[in-house]
């Protein structure tokens, strides 16, 4: 089966840092993605984590441990329009068709 | 962007009515996915097409069914629409590239009464 956990919501300030957890038990692992969504919009992706190690992209990084099974989003220099859904999802190597199972999300509130 | 929209957009419907939503691309990729997005949930699969007349069922496929007679098309069929199918359904595609990511549609608003 497939369980993937994130917080559901957070708060955080302009200008500040903030890291969203997510942990996952599934029964196989082929990489691990990170999606925006913003309130009616639809996700858009942000990263992609296969191996162990932190991926930087600008003002976003995303970590994996996969022997922890953990993975965070970074966001730095928050800025209002992050206020957002962040979306965890895993791959499953075994499906034919690409198969994501996604977590809960975790709605991020900035404040001023 | 990828090229990919959903119709209708918005739709009301009373239970028991069959319901069916259209997901085009123009991509063409290979791999189409119809999932739900509900509160508490997150987005679920329902459904999902790995080529031309190959479908199978995702997480939440009871009361769905899929086809996909062409490349750029993926259609969801509620044959019986229950109040519990409420939701926002969401489109999505995917093909190769550097992480083989899934793009999403704009999503259709279900309301069923």
């Amino acid at each position: 089966g497939q369980n993937i956990d994130q917080p559901t919501e957070m708060t955080a300030t302009e200008g500040a840092i903030v890291q969203i957890n997510c942990t996952y038990q599934t029964s196989g692992f082929n990489g691990l993605f990170w999606y925006q969504q913003h309130a009616g919009e639809a996700p858009t992706f942000l990263s992609y984590n296969v191996l162990d190690g932190l991926e930087e992209k600008g003002r976003f990084s995303s970590f994996l441990s996969r022997s922890k099974g953990y993975s965070y989003l970074l966001l730095k220099e928050l800025q209002m329009k992050d206020s957002a859904s962040y979306l965890c999802a895993v791959r499953d190597p075994l499906s034919a068709g690409n198969m994501l199972t996604f977590g809960g999300g975790t709605r991020l509130m900035v404040k001023p | 962007d990828a090229g990919i929209t959903q119709s209708p957009r918005h739709k009301v419907t009373e239970t028991g009515t069959p319901v069916t939503l259209r997901c085009h691309q123009t991509e063409n990729h290979r791999y189409m996915y119809w999932y739900r997005q509900d509160p508490g949930h997150g987005l679920r699969l329902i459904h999902y097409s790995y080529g031309v007349k190959d479908t199978d069922k995702g997480e939440v496929s009871d009361g769905y069914s899929v086809s996909r007679s062409k490349t750029e098309d993926f259609l969801l069929t509620l044959e019986s629409a229950t109040s519990s199918q409420t939701s926002v359904y969401f489109c999505a595609i995917s093909e190769g590239g550097l992480y083989n990511e899934q793009f999403f549609g704009p999503g259709t608003r279900l309301t069923v009464l």
